[in-house]
């Protein structure tokens, strides 16, 4: 079974910073360009970071952009996101999501969500 | 660029068809063939329902479908059940510096 669970979430005051981890099994995790994608609580979907199969490349949101990193280490299947500097707005549910493969552009599975919570 | 647009809410009695709408622009929908579709239970993950435009990835029932028209993609989910009262998001990519814009989420009440 293709499974991807995060974790790593928190409180954290502002200014902090957290790392989040996404261990993959049940597929060549490898092989596959993998995302974090954010969600206010009963809000919508943004995506947040993308990284390509062997960790070459990396793409974020403006709203991110250095300040989080992400990174994969493929000898533990694991995906790892780094947030530092953290903002109010940085509060979320963070899904990590494997993406397409080939050219098209969608996510399948997603992870079940850590809450990140960025307050005094 | 801004969010897709969709509606806030729809819903439906058991049995009927509702089409949810997400809108977009030339730089996103009307440009690219790579709208996908998500449904979400409270308290669950996204799952994908749709990708392409009208792909329904294996295990997705035949009820749904997905189209597109200029800037504006659909996904219709035809014999309405209560299962499928959910909120749906629509994705699109937007290019290179973008990459992938959502829409804000439509929930789907089953009457």
């Amino acid at each position: 079974e293709v499974q991807l669970v995060e974790s790593g979430g928190g409180l954290v005051q502002p200014g902090g910073s957290l790392r989040l981890s996404c261990a993959a099994s049940g597929f060549t995790f490898s092989g596959y360009w993998m995302h974090w994608v954010r969600q206010v609580p009963g809000g919508g979907l943004v995506w947040v970071s993308r990284i390509n199969s062997d960790g070459s490349t990396t793409t974020y949101a403006d709203s991110v952009n250095g300040r989080f990193t992400i990174s994969r280490d493929n000898a533990k299947s694991t995906l790892y996101l780094q947030m530092i500097s953290l903002r109010a707005e940085d509060t979320a549910v963070y899904y990590c999501a494997r993406g397409a493969p080939g050219d098209s552009v969608w996510f399948d599975p997603w992870g079940q969500g850590t809450l990140v919570t960025v307050s005094s | 660029q801004s969010a897709l647009t969709q509606p806030a809410s729809v819903s439906g009695s058991p049995g009927q068809s509702i089409t949810i709408s997400c809108s977009g622009s030339s730089s996103d929908i009307g440009d690219y063939n790579y709208v996908s579709w998500y449904q979400q239970h409270p308290g669950k993950a996204p799952k994908l329902m749709i990708y392409d435009v009208s792909k329904r990835p294996s295990g997705v029932s035949n009820r749904f479908s997905g189209s597109k028209s200029d800037n504006t993609a659909s996904l219709t989910i035809s014999g309405l059940q209560a299962e499928d009262e959910a909120d749906y998001f629509c994705c699109s990519y937007a290019g290179r510096s973008t990459f992938v814009l959502f829409g804000g989420g439509t929930k789907l009440t089953v009457l």
